[in-house]
């Protein structure tokens, strides 16, 4: 069975800087891997997903991810934190071939600091 | 506006109760989804509907009994509920079970067993 592990639960970023959020995850293969946010009192909206091909992703909100295999890890960055962008952050996996059967990590909560 | 509506979205209610939470679609997907998202764990699937039969079923306590009667609609039926329920349930829906569709979810329904 796959798992996930987003080893910060709270990360906190002056306005401007850039953002790195870590995931890792355990699977046999090659999974599909995404990352969403959940603003408050909000569901989760997709930032982006990664299945094949190039392994930098492009997201929404000038979000993007990388997919290293050697590491077993999707992280996500952004170059210039907006004030907005305070939320929280849950990495997910799901195998290749249940692209539907998300299993999520604990989430990082990220506070920006005007 | 995610396109997927859940209601109640708080509600509290006693061990010896019955309610439901709704959910409906309003994308056109064939895939529904039961999450539970509670403070001290990972975002969990409980159930999974594909083009209206359950075709996942997380190990739920039979205290939650979901019903999908057409695959614009989700419910789940809550009866003898236990403190440690307490917790936001989300709603989502995909274009269908298959791998590579985005997976929508609904701002949740808060639930407090008391």
């Amino acid at each position: 069975a796959q798992s996930v592990t987003q080893p910060d639960i709270h990360i906190t970023v002056s306005e401007g800087a850039s953002l790195e959020l870590r995931c890792n995850y355990s699977y046999g293969a090659t999974p599909y891997l995404f990352w969403y946010v959940q603003s408050p009192g909000q569901g989760l909206q997709l930032l982006l997903k990664y299945f094949s091909g190039d392994t930098l992703v492009q997201g929404i909100k000038g979000f993007e991810a990388e997919f290293k295999r050697s590491q077993s890890s999707f992280n996500l960055r952004k170059p210039s934190v907006h004030w907005s962008d305070a939320a929280e952050y849950f990495c997910a996996v799901a195998p290749n071939n249940a692209g539907n059967m998300l299993t999520f990590g604990g989430g990082t909560r990220l506070m920006v600091k005007p | 506006e995610t396109g997927v509506t859940q209601t109640p979205r708080h509600l509290v209610m006693g061990m010896t109760n019955k309610k439901s939470l709704k959910c409906e679609q309003h994308l056109g997907h064939n895939a529904m989804y039961w999450y539970k998202q509670s403070a001290k764990k990972p975002l969990e699937l409980m159930f999974v509907y594909n083009f209206k039969e359950q075709t996942e079923n997380n190990s739920v306590p039979s205290r939650f009994s979901p019903e999908c009667p057409n695959s614009s609609h989700l419910f789940l039926h809550l009866h003898t509920l236990q403190p440690e329920d307490s917790a936001l349930y989300l709603c989502a829906s995909s274009q269908d079970g298959g791998a590579g569709n985005t997976i929508y979810f609904g701002e949740g329904s808060w639930l407090t067993v008391v």
